[in-house]
């Protein structure tokens, strides 16, 4: 198993500026969520991905937006960044079109800073 | 709609010593239930999950937790704490769809 791999692990952004993220999932697994977690929190899902469709979607506006590849490796975008979106960004592999029953596997995650 | 209150946000304990970190949660519908650790400066690890079946569930370095249905909580115990348990502690509930809701975590302090 080659497990989660989030890129990059740290970035810098201006407000307004626009951000993508990175991850290759676990492999075997074709479900990957994407957590945002801030700072003394726990994560908040954001979306999740099952076979390069969207199929679930937390409370997040539509600047946040997401990819999946058909080596299942996705990709989160954030535009208009706003300080709030500083946080760790967290993506999560798991098997299965709701991917709740194995429990997942986290990457370590990027730091975003917005300034 | 679901939620997950842990009860203590920062436990100290010395090594050595038995630890149980709190943990209730709110679902109308039968659910999942997961608890997790997060080493400074990194994701999230599983450490244990119940499905169904026992209520008692056994993780990884000596975790246990009890799913009691009654008390809606499940709470995580470890007889004996060493020092490299230093962690955060995350519960979490899913109930069969495509979010987990996450607590606010516990700070769990092991103490030489």
């Amino acid at each position: 198993e080659t497990g989660v791999t989030q890129s990059p692990t740290h970035l810098i952004k201006t407000r307004g500026q626009q951000v993508t993220l990175r991850c290759s999932s676990q492999s075997g697994h074709n479900t990957v969520s994407w957590y945002q977690q801030a700072l003394g929190q726990g994560p908040q899902f954001i979306f999740q991905y099952y076979r390069e469709e969207e199929n679930g979607r937390g409370n997040f506006p539509p600047r946040f937006s997401g990819l999946q590849f058909p080596n299942y490796s996705s990709e989160l975008n954030v535009n208009a960044l706003e300080l709030d979106d500083s946080a760790l960004y967290l993506c999560a592999s798991s098997l299965g079109f709701t991917g709740s029953d194995y429990g997942y596997t986290f990457g370590s995650g990027t730091r975003l800073t917005v300034v | 709609a679901q939620s997950v209150t842990q009860l203590d946000s920062q436990v100290p304990v010395f090594e050595e010593a038995p630890v149980e970190l709190r943990c209730n949660y709110s679902s109308s519908v039968s659910v999942y239930l997961f608890w997790y650790v997060q080493y400074p400066n990194q994701g999230l690890q599983l450490l244990l999950k119940y499905l169904s079946g026992s209520t008692l569930v056994k993780g990884i370095n000596g975790f246990e937790a009890e799913f009691n249905k009654s008390q809606t909580s499940f709470h995580l115990r470890k007889p004996s704490v060493h020092i490299s348990d230093t962690a955060e502690y995350f519960c979490a509930v899913n109930t069969g769809g495509f979010k987990t809701i996450f607590g606010a975590g516990t700070r769990l302090f092991v103490k030489a």
